[in-house]
């Protein structure tokens, strides 16, 4: 266990509906990651939140979105969903801001399937 | 932008074979480089880190050592097991003030037969 928790762990929806995936960071950590894994675009990063705030966005597509709560956990909404939304979503925490030598800890993914 | 480029897979080895993959980056500045390892249905872990120039990070018998001159960052191990059959991640990481972007190579696939 990494200590990273993500639910729920596979997804099934249809086109066009809106889902919701939940992380819960390690313990102690303020920044959360969220990335997106599929065969053809391999490990794209999405956002990045710290202590609430967003801090970095990588390429997420207008239809996702995501926050951070003040317990920290975060949510990534995805919505408007197409087949080639179809992926692994990892959610990855830190344990401060700019403290890049500690890298980054992954949870175990949602596996999201839209048919 | 940043971008790390990785060495083709899928590569298979027979057990206590010498391994190598190669990782090399492109950046500005002096990024953090890292090693990570995925094993089949779960999440990636940290297997190494450097945080610069000839800095070798080592873990679990493999290492990789940061070269600057050659902006590469190649993985090594003296002798693979089929307990090491997973895919294997490059990436640099890049602060700029508050931001922070971890930017992953395509992955190889290590596969280990008895």
């Amino acid at each position: 266990d990494s200590g990273v928790t993500q639910t729920p762990k596979h997804l099934i929806t249809a086109t066009g509906q809106r889902v919701t995936l939940r992380c819960s960071p390690r313990s102690g950590d303020l920044s959360v990651y969220w990335y997106q894994q599929s065969l053809d675009q391999g490990l794209q990063f999405l956002i990045q939140y710290y202590n609430g705030e967003e801090r970095a966005k990588g390429n997420i597509l207008e239809r996702f979105s995501a926050q951070q709560f003040p317990d920290l956990h975060s949510e990534l909404n995805l919505s408007s969903l197409e087949l080639g939304d179809s992926a692994l979503y990892f959610c990855a925490s830190s344990v401060a801001e700019g403290r890049g030598i500690y890298g980054y800890t992954f949870g175990s993914g949602t596996r999201l399937t839209v048919v | 932008g940043d971008s790390v480029t990785q060495m083709e897979g899928p590569v298979t080895l027979s057990e206590e074979a010498f391994l190598t993959i190669n990782c090399t980056y492109t950046a500005t500045g002096y990024p953090s480089l890292f090693w990570y390892v995925q094993y089949p249905g779960e999440g990636l872990q940290l297997l190494l880190k450097a945080t610069k120039a000839d800095d070798k990070g080592s873990n679990k018998g493999f290492e990789a050592t940061y070269r600057k001159e050659t902006t590469s960052f190649h993985l090594e191990k003296g002798s693979v097991q089929v307990s090491d059959s997973a895919v294997y991640f490059c990436a640099l990481l890049f602060s700029s003030g508050s931001a922070r972007q971890l930017t992953f190579g395509s992955g190889t696939q290590l596969t280990v037969l008895p």
